[in-house]
Protein backbone atom coordinates (compact mmCIF):
# COMPACT_ATOMS: atom_id res chain seq x y z
CA UNK A 1 0.00 0.00 0.00
CA UNK A 2 1.20 3.28 -1.10
CA UNK A 3 1.71 5.38 1.79
CA UNK A 4 4.01 8.15 4.05
CA UNK A 5 4.46 6.72 7.40
CA UNK A 6 5.53 9.00 10.48
CA UNK A 7 6.60 7.87 13.89
CA UNK A 8 6.43 8.53 16.80
CA UNK A 9 2.26 9.45 16.73
CA UNK A 10 1.77 11.37 19.91
CA UNK A 11 5.16 12.19 21.61
CA UNK A 12 5.51 14.29 25.18
CA UNK A 13 8.63 16.03 25.97
CA UNK A 14 10.52 18.52 28.26
CA UNK A 15 12.01 21.37 26.86
CA UNK A 16 15.58 20.95 25.59
CA UNK A 17 15.11 16.98 25.19
CA UNK A 18 16.36 16.47 21.12
CA UNK A 19 14.01 14.65 19.91
CA UNK A 20 14.00 12.48 15.73
CA UNK A 21 10.08 12.18 13.84
CA UNK A 22 10.91 9.64 11.52
CA UNK A 23 8.85 9.52 8.00
CA UNK A 24 8.99 7.28 5.14
CA UNK A 25 7.34 7.17 1.99
CA UNK A 26 7.44 4.06 -0.08
CA UNK A 27 6.07 5.72 -3.32
CA UNK A 28 9.62 6.72 -4.60
CA UNK A 29 8.55 10.40 -5.04
CA UNK A 30 11.11 12.73 -5.22
CA UNK A 31 9.89 15.53 -3.13
CA UNK A 32 9.31 15.87 0.59
CA UNK A 33 8.21 18.09 3.28
CA UNK A 34 7.47 18.77 6.49
CA UNK A 35 4.32 21.13 7.99
CA UNK A 36 3.39 22.03 11.23
CA UNK A 37 -0.60 22.59 11.73
CA UNK A 38 -1.68 24.89 14.14
CA UNK A 39 -5.55 26.17 15.00
CA UNK A 40 -6.14 29.40 12.89
CA UNK A 41 -2.98 28.89 11.21
CA UNK A 42 -3.30 26.11 8.60
CA UNK A 43 -0.01 24.32 7.76
CA UNK A 44 3.20 25.93 7.69
CA UNK A 45 5.99 25.00 6.00
CA UNK A 46 9.30 23.99 7.87
CA UNK A 47 11.42 22.57 5.60
CA UNK A 48 11.38 20.63 2.12
CA UNK A 49 13.51 18.86 -0.15
CA UNK A 50 13.71 18.16 -4.01
CA UNK A 51 15.83 15.05 -4.08
CA UNK A 52 18.56 13.46 -2.05
CA UNK A 53 20.91 15.68 -0.13
CA UNK A 54 18.56 18.58 -1.06
CA UNK A 55 17.18 20.65 1.34
CA UNK A 56 15.52 24.02 2.07
CA UNK A 57 13.52 25.96 4.24
CA UNK A 58 9.93 26.66 4.65
CA UNK A 59 8.35 29.34 6.08
CA UNK A 60 9.50 28.46 9.64
CA UNK A 61 12.51 26.87 9.71
CA UNK A 62 13.56 27.77 13.17
CA UNK A 63 14.19 25.41 15.77
CA UNK A 64 13.93 22.15 12.99
CA UNK A 65 16.70 20.33 11.36
CA UNK A 66 16.34 18.08 8.27
CA UNK A 67 18.28 15.52 6.64
CA UNK A 68 17.39 13.37 3.19
CA UNK A 69 20.24 11.12 3.07
CA UNK A 70 18.13 8.47 1.76
CA UNK A 71 14.90 9.01 -1.52
CA UNK A 72 12.61 7.30 0.85
CA UNK A 73 13.39 8.74 4.13
CA UNK A 74 13.25 12.57 5.81
CA UNK A 75 13.48 13.07 9.31
CA UNK A 76 12.56 16.12 11.33
CA UNK A 77 14.94 16.76 14.43
CA UNK A 78 14.56 19.19 17.37
CA UNK A 79 17.81 19.32 18.60
CA UNK A 80 16.18 21.48 21.62
CA UNK A 81 12.63 21.62 21.83
CA UNK A 82 10.61 24.30 23.40
CA UNK A 83 7.02 25.04 24.40
CA UNK A 84 6.29 27.07 21.24
CA UNK A 85 7.41 24.08 19.04
CA UNK A 86 4.19 22.06 20.84
CA UNK A 87 2.29 21.46 17.56
CA UNK A 88 0.91 18.70 15.16
CA UNK A 89 3.42 17.70 12.63
CA UNK A 90 2.86 16.26 8.85
CA UNK A 91 5.33 14.46 6.42
CA UNK A 92 4.30 14.93 2.86
CA UNK A 93 5.54 13.73 -0.19
CA UNK A 94 5.02 14.26 -3.93
CA UNK A 95 5.51 12.47 -7.14
CA UNK A 96 7.38 15.85 -8.97
CA UNK A 97 10.40 17.41 -7.70
CA UNK A 98 8.82 21.12 -7.33
CA UNK A 99 5.94 19.54 -5.53
CA UNK A 100 2.95 20.52 -7.56
CA UNK A 101 1.80 17.43 -8.20
CA UNK A 102 -0.44 15.61 -5.27
CA UNK A 103 0.99 16.09 -1.90
CA UNK A 104 0.31 12.72 -0.37
CA UNK A 105 0.34 13.28 3.52
CA UNK A 106 1.25 10.90 6.28
CA UNK A 107 -1.55 10.80 9.33
CA UNK A 108 0.49 13.21 11.40
CA UNK A 109 2.48 13.42 14.92
CA UNK A 110 1.57 15.33 17.61
CA UNK A 111 3.88 16.81 19.64
CA UNK A 112 3.69 18.14 23.06
CA UNK A 113 6.33 20.43 25.02
CA UNK A 114 6.25 20.89 28.52
CA UNK B 1 5.84 36.44 1.57
CA UNK B 2 2.95 35.20 -0.47
CA UNK B 3 -0.50 34.82 1.72
CA UNK B 4 -3.08 32.61 0.62
CA UNK B 5 -6.28 33.96 3.02
CA UNK B 6 -9.19 31.70 3.03
CA UNK B 7 -12.95 32.59 4.05
CA UNK B 8 -14.93 31.91 5.75
CA UNK B 9 -12.96 30.23 8.85
CA UNK B 10 -15.66 28.27 10.11
CA UNK B 11 -19.08 27.26 8.28
CA UNK B 12 -22.33 25.58 10.23
CA UNK B 13 -24.97 24.75 7.85
CA UNK B 14 -28.19 22.14 7.32
CA UNK B 15 -27.58 19.63 5.23
CA UNK B 16 -28.87 20.51 1.96
CA UNK B 17 -27.73 23.66 1.86
CA UNK B 18 -25.28 25.61 -0.58
CA UNK B 19 -22.12 26.80 0.51
CA UNK B 20 -19.32 28.43 -1.02
CA UNK B 21 -15.46 28.91 0.69
CA UNK B 22 -12.64 31.60 -1.30
CA UNK B 23 -9.12 31.57 -1.17
CA UNK B 24 -7.63 35.16 -2.33
CA UNK B 25 -3.75 36.33 -2.47
CA UNK B 26 -2.47 39.35 -4.29
CA UNK B 27 0.36 37.21 -5.49
CA UNK B 28 -0.16 34.98 -8.51
CA UNK B 29 -0.18 30.89 -8.41
CA UNK B 30 1.41 28.81 -10.62
CA UNK B 31 -1.11 26.06 -9.18
CA UNK B 32 -3.61 25.36 -6.96
CA UNK B 33 -5.00 22.97 -5.01
CA UNK B 34 -7.38 22.27 -2.86
CA UNK B 35 -7.53 19.62 -0.28
CA UNK B 36 -10.05 17.64 2.58
CA UNK B 37 -8.69 17.01 6.04
CA UNK B 38 -10.39 15.02 8.98
CA UNK B 39 -9.94 14.94 12.41
CA UNK B 40 -6.71 12.61 13.07
CA UNK B 41 -5.85 12.05 9.39
CA UNK B 42 -3.47 14.08 6.69
CA UNK B 43 -5.65 16.03 4.72
CA UNK B 44 -6.16 14.44 1.22
CA UNK B 45 -6.17 16.28 -2.04
CA UNK B 46 -9.86 16.88 -3.89
CA UNK B 47 -8.25 18.85 -7.16
CA UNK B 48 -5.57 20.67 -8.87
CA UNK B 49 -6.27 23.76 -10.82
CA UNK B 50 -3.46 24.91 -13.03
CA UNK B 51 -4.81 27.59 -16.01
CA UNK B 52 -6.50 30.68 -15.13
CA UNK B 53 -10.23 30.65 -15.32
CA UNK B 54 -10.36 27.02 -15.25
CA UNK B 55 -13.12 25.59 -13.63
CA UNK B 56 -13.47 21.65 -12.60
CA UNK B 57 -16.33 19.56 -10.71
CA UNK B 58 -15.93 16.66 -8.96
CA UNK B 59 -19.74 15.73 -8.47
CA UNK B 60 -20.84 18.28 -5.93
CA UNK B 61 -18.22 20.30 -5.46
CA UNK B 62 -17.41 22.71 -8.25
CA UNK B 63 -13.65 24.51 -8.45
CA UNK B 64 -12.71 27.65 -9.86
CA UNK B 65 -9.05 29.44 -10.45
CA UNK B 66 -9.56 32.84 -11.09
CA UNK B 67 -8.25 34.42 -14.38
CA UNK B 68 -5.31 36.02 -12.85
CA UNK B 69 -4.54 33.05 -11.22
CA UNK B 70 -4.95 34.95 -7.83
CA UNK B 71 -7.75 33.49 -6.01
CA UNK B 72 -9.41 30.06 -6.22
CA UNK B 73 -13.32 28.99 -4.81
CA UNK B 74 -14.77 25.80 -3.36
CA UNK B 75 -18.46 25.76 -4.05
CA UNK B 76 -20.45 22.41 -2.61
CA UNK B 77 -24.19 21.70 -3.75
CA UNK B 78 -26.32 20.29 -1.57
CA UNK B 79 -24.08 19.63 1.25
CA UNK B 80 -24.32 16.48 3.08
CA UNK B 81 -22.97 15.46 6.64
CA UNK B 82 -20.15 13.80 4.91
CA UNK B 83 -18.83 16.57 3.68
CA UNK B 84 -17.86 18.07 7.08
CA UNK B 85 -14.02 18.30 7.84
CA UNK B 86 -11.70 21.09 7.36
CA UNK B 87 -11.04 22.48 3.74
CA UNK B 88 -7.79 23.62 2.81
CA UNK B 89 -6.21 25.45 -0.23
CA UNK B 90 -2.51 25.61 -1.05
CA UNK B 91 -0.88 27.11 -4.05
CA UNK B 92 3.07 26.96 -5.74
CA UNK B 93 4.43 29.97 -6.30
CA UNK B 94 4.07 31.81 -9.54
CA UNK B 95 7.11 30.98 -11.03
CA UNK B 96 6.54 27.45 -10.37
CA UNK B 97 10.51 27.06 -9.89
CA UNK B 98 10.86 25.94 -6.24
CA UNK B 99 9.15 23.40 -3.73
CA UNK B 100 7.03 26.28 -1.34
CA UNK B 101 3.93 25.41 -1.00
CA UNK B 102 1.82 27.73 1.06
CA UNK B 103 -1.46 26.72 2.20
CA UNK B 104 -4.31 29.25 3.75
CA UNK B 105 -5.45 28.89 7.08
CA UNK B 106 -8.46 26.44 6.62
CA UNK B 107 -12.22 26.07 6.47
CA UNK B 108 -13.98 24.31 9.23
CA UNK B 109 -16.98 22.89 7.42
CA UNK B 110 -20.13 21.22 9.76
CA UNK B 111 -22.50 19.76 7.96
CA UNK B 112 -25.79 19.17 10.42
CA UNK B 113 -28.13 16.37 9.37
Amino acid sequence: EAQVTQNPRYLITVTGKKLTVTCSQNMNHEYMSWYRQDPGLGLRQIYYSMNVEVTDKGDVPEGYKVSRKEKRNFPLILESPSPNQTSLYFCASSLWARGTGELFFGEGSRLTVL
Amino acid sequence: TQLLEQSPQFLSIQEGENLTVYCNSSSVFSSLQWYRQEPGEGPVLLVTVVTGGEVKKLKRLTFQFGDARKDSSLHITAAQPGDTGLYLCAGTDGSGNTGKLIFGQGTTLQVKP
